[in-house]
């Protein structure tokens, strides 16, 4: 079946340090993937998404890039502040039968420190 | 403001008890989701519906069940058969034709005791 592979956590920053979250996948069909972010108590929200081979998602200075030949889609964020702070979680989903169920990463907590 | 609204945010509950989470949406979304989230856990889909009247059992369905009556509306019963009730549920919904984005509500804290 699909699955999902991310770095374990947490990963801990200092303000203004580069961010790598390391997802890998496995998928039957041709996914889409994505990053979901989570904030304490909260649902998640979207973060980016990137829908074909060699497309880059990008929002709020965080980027990844799909990586068909790696099955992969790094998260990256040049400098990172306190308020990322955040659970991140990688996902796809592939069209089966008219539908798209994700499969979910199991995320990474993100902690950063002043 | 569009979105999803999930309610209570805290749920208490006697074990034995059933108990009914709600979950509306004014995005217009054809699809609607539940998850059920455990610490350090992936989300794990429980049901799903992508048409009012018809729903789908995800990966963990036993000891839940939902209807899908109204487009708006997707509520999630959590019934006295669920072995580990305690979890935080999130709803999601997503938008036809863009069906592989999903957009969630705020989540459930349910402690069952």
């Amino acid at each position: 079946g699909d699955s999902v592979t991310q770095m374990e956590g947490p990963v801990t920053l200092s303000e203004e340090a580069f961010l790598t979250i390391n997802c890998t996948y496995t998928a039957t069909g041709y996914p889409s993937l994505f990053w979901y972010v989570q904030y304490p108590g909260e649902g998640l929200q979207l973060l980016l998404k990137a829908t074909k081979a060699d497309d880059k998602g990008s929002n709020k200075g965080f980027e990844a890039t799909y990586r068909k030949e790696t099955t992969s889609f790094h998260l990256e964020k040049g400098s990172v502040q306190v308020s990322d702070s955040a659970v991140y979680f990688c996902a796809l989903s592939v069209a089966s039968g008219g539908s798209y169920i994700p499969t979910f990463g199991r995320g990474t907590s993100l902690i950063v420190h002043p | 403001d569009g979105g999803i609204t999930q309610s209570p945010k805290y749920l208490f509950r006697k074990e034995g008890q059933n108990v009914t989470l709600s979950c509306e949406q004014n995005l217009n979304h054809d699809a609607m989701y539940w998850y059920r989230q455990d610490p350090g856990q992936g989300l794990r889909l429980i049901y799903y519906s992508q048409i009012v009247n018809d729903f789908q059992k995800g990966d963990i369905a036993e000891g839940y069940s939902v209807s899908r009556e109204k487009k708006e509306s997707f509520p999630l019963t959590v019934t006295s058969a669920q072995k580990n009730p305690t979890a935080f549920y999130l709803c999601a919904s997503s938008p036809i034709g863009r069906l592989y984005e999903q957009y969630f509500g705020p989540g459930t804290r349910l402690t069952v005791t």
